[in-house]
């Protein structure tokens, strides 16, 4: 199947400071990306959907100056946590979609960063 | 509103034994189901989706499932488990065919697949 990379892994900060999660599609085009967020042991809550060239979409509840979405090219995404604050310690989890088609296909998912704000 | 619930946290299964992970679903219109295996600290990985078609999917790793209109069920299935199939299963269901237009995905709560030797 199609390959998503999610960079970094693992990361630690600051609070106070900006992390930069990067989420690449390595072999197709994604005009569209999902981020989610998952608590341990729970479900992947949808964060907002990122879509090349226009500005991403949000769900209800969640912090559009928080959490920053860039999606500048088919095969790029990011998600800037800004201000990180321990509460925002979690696993990051993005997927995308081949973007060929407009029919429904499976998403393929990163490996997910986990984030802790120390 | 489209939702998905998975009623059981956990499943035990000894090895060798037939598994089973529910999932039930709810949606206006025409549903479209995945199941999704996470192993620790991963991503998701795609096992099998029901689009159209056969009521019997079958998927990766002898996975299959059955969509039963119904009893608004796709449960997950494997005839013979392994230790290794012990992870954490998603069931999603997308309220729209096309991604492009609100094809996101909507997870259930996921279950806990504990298979012993």
């Amino acid at each position: 199947g199609a390959v998503v990379s999610q960079h970094p892994s693992w990361v630690i900060c600051k609070s106070g400071t900006s992390v930069k999660i990067e989420c690449r599609s390595l072999d197709f085009q994604a005009t569209t990306m999902f981020w989610y967020r998952q608590f341990p042991k729970q479900s992947l809550m949808l964060m907002a959907t990122s879509n090349e060239g226009s500005k991403a979409t949000y769900e209800q509840g969640v912090e559009k100056d928080k959490f920053l979405i860039n999606h500048a090219s088919l095969t790029l995404s990011t998600l800037t946590v800004t201000s990180a604050h321990p509460e925002d310690s979690s696993f990051y989890i993005c997927s995308a979609r081949d973007g060929t088609g407009s029919y429904l296909s499976e998403a393929f998912f990163g490996q997910g960063t986990r984030l802790t704000v120390v | 509103a489209q939702s998905v619930a998975q009623p059981e946290d956990q499943v035990n299964v000894a090895e060798g034994n037939p598994l089973t992970v529910k999932c039930t679903y709810s949606v206006s219109g025409n549903p479209y189901l995945f199941w999704y295996v996470q192993y620790p600290n991963r991503g998701l990985q795609f096992l099998l989706k029901y689009i159209t078609g056969d009521n019997l999917v079958k998927g990766s790793y002898g996975f299959e499932a059955e969509f039963n209109k119904s009893q608004t069920s796709f449960h997950l299935k494997k005839p013979s488990a392994l230790v290794s199939d012990s992870a954490l299963y998603f069931c999603a269901v997308s309220p729209s065919p096309f991604y492009n237009q609100g094809g996101k995905l909507i997870f259930g709560q996921g279950t806990e697949l504990s298979v012993k030797p």
